[in-house]
């Protein structure tokens, strides 16, 4: 099956910096969502995105699906952005396919 | 995108018997739902697929007589956990599926 590998596992900013999460993953996918766990365990939907770029406010996210990564963006962190960041993947289009995901990397954002 | 609810929120039982957990759909009609299971500071793991008015499809490992799923609407499908033991003890996530999918927000199961 498909393989998914995040880094960096561990990742600690002060407030205001940037960051940037990797995700690679080993076969060609249709389905590529970018996740958000908060303290409480809630997962938040950040992106989907099997291909290209999209931003929203200070998140954004790019896909190369030939190469076989995604990366996401976090500019001018806050507090609030901590918490686990995942990464998961599917090989067939629409939702309708399990989902694996990656071991996540964990955010740390002190003031 | 799709609203998710789960009950309860958490939940403590003794070694043995058995728990329900919910999930429902709120403004969605899901044919497809997920169920995932989380330990600590690990991550999501998918238990099995629930299809409305037909089987569960399980995962390899997963037991399926321990694991009881229940898919009897579009809006509801729901997990028992028999006989639970402590290792049984987790997060377990549900989530609905339109070409993306949608978390509940979590049942936290200890067996004690």
């Amino acid at each position: 099956g498909i393989q998914v590998e995040q880094s960096p596992p561990d990742l600690i900013l002060q407030e205001g910096a940037n960051s940037t999460l990797r995700c690679n993953f080993s076969d060609s996918v249709n389905n590529l969502q970018w996740f958000h766990q908060n303290p409480w365990g809630q997962l938040i939907n950040l992106f989907y995105i099997p291909s290209g770029t999209k931003q929203n406010g200070r998140l954004s996210a790019t896909t190369v699906a030939t190469e076989r990564y995604s990366l996401l963006y976090i500019s001018s962190s806050q507090t609030t952005d901590s918490g686990v960041y995942f990464c998961a993947v599917a090989a067939t289009q629409g939702g309708s396919e399990k989902l694996v995901f990656g071991k996540g990397t964990k955010l740390t954002v002190n003031p | 995108g799709a609203v998710v609810s789960q009950h309860p929120s958490w939940v403590i039982c003794k070694s043995g018997t058995s728990v329900k957990i919910e999930c429902r759909s709120l403004d969605f009609q899901a044919t497809t739902m997920f169920w995932y299971r989380q330990f600590p500071k690990q991550s999501l793991m998918l238990m099995a697929t629930s299809n409305e008015g037909s089987k569960a499809t399980y995962e390899q490992g997963v037991e399926k007589d321990k694991f009881l799923i229940n898919h009897a609407s579009l809006t509801l499908s729901t997990l028992t956990v028999t006989s639970a033991h402590p290792e049984d003890s987790s997060f377990y996530i549900c989530s609905v599926a339109t070409y993306e999918q949608y978390f509940g927000p979590g049942t936290r199961l200890t067996v004690t």
